[in-house]
């Protein structure tokens, strides 16, 4: 099977700019999740979504990220504006159902650069 | 609040040596605990859950819930095995259930 697309690979911004990322799930996995891995630490989830729908967003931060999964399937993260404390990997995972039981598949990431 | 910990950031170790990496975590229910790998240049990736009670690339971890810890042993390890690896738990319930990784583990294997 696919596995889940990023894209991305790479970005380098400015500070207070804005920038925005793309995830394709595995088809017919319902849940879709972001997480943000900052350079030394553990990926800490972001977002996650069941369908088109929000499931938890309590470590967004909302005055410069947002997330939307229209129709269910891709999703786009974007940050506006950047601060330089967002440079990490961004993670995009995927899952048939919500809970880690089944296990995520993640994709390879997008890694970011605010300078 | 879930928490999870992995308190060494490095482990080396000699090849055919055994190697345990260490996981402690906090939930006041009964979690699923797992272990995910991430090998140079390549993808985060599940190695092992607790609920499966599987042998995968020759690494095991048993759930110690009276410790709370969850810890991944190996008894001969490999060159192969050098790469990072994470402990994530995931709650059963409502927003719980999603997975909240440790700061993760750097394993070497010497040869």
């Amino acid at each position: 099977e696919a596995g889940v697309a990023q894209s991305p690979r790479y970005k380098i911004i400015e500070k207070r700019q804005s920038v925005a990322f793309w995830c394709n799930p595995i088809s017919g996995h319902a849940t879709l999740y972001w997480y943000q891995q900052i350079l030394g630490q553990g990926p800490k989830l972001l977002i996650q979504f069941q369908n088109n729908g929000v499931v938890d967003d309590s470590q967004l931060p909302k005055d410069r990220f947002s997330a939307e999964r229209l129709k269910g399937v891709d999703s786009t993260l974007k940050i506006q504006p950047a601060k330089l404390e967002d440079s990490a990997v961004y993670l995009c995972a995927s899952s048939f159902s919500s809970g880690g039981n089944y296990g995520y598949t993640f994709g390879s990431g997008t890694r970011l650069t605010v300078v | 609040a879930q928490r999870v910990t992995q308190p060494e950031k490095l482990l080396s170790v000699f090849k055919g040596a055994p190697v345990e990496l260490k996981c402690n975590y906090s939930y006041s229910g009964s979690p699923e605990l797992f272990w995910y790998v991430q090998y140079s240049r390549q993808r985060l990736q599940l190695l092992l859950r607790h609920i499966s009670r599987e042998s995968i690339k020759g690494f095991t971890a048993d759930l110690n819930k009276g410790e709370t810890s969850f810890h991944l042993k190996k008894p001969f390890a490999q060159e192969e095995d050098s790469a990072m690896y994470y402990c994530a738990l995931s709650g059963t319930s409502g927003s719980a259930r999603q997975l909240t990784f440790g700061s993760g583990t750097q394993l070497t294997v010497l040869p």
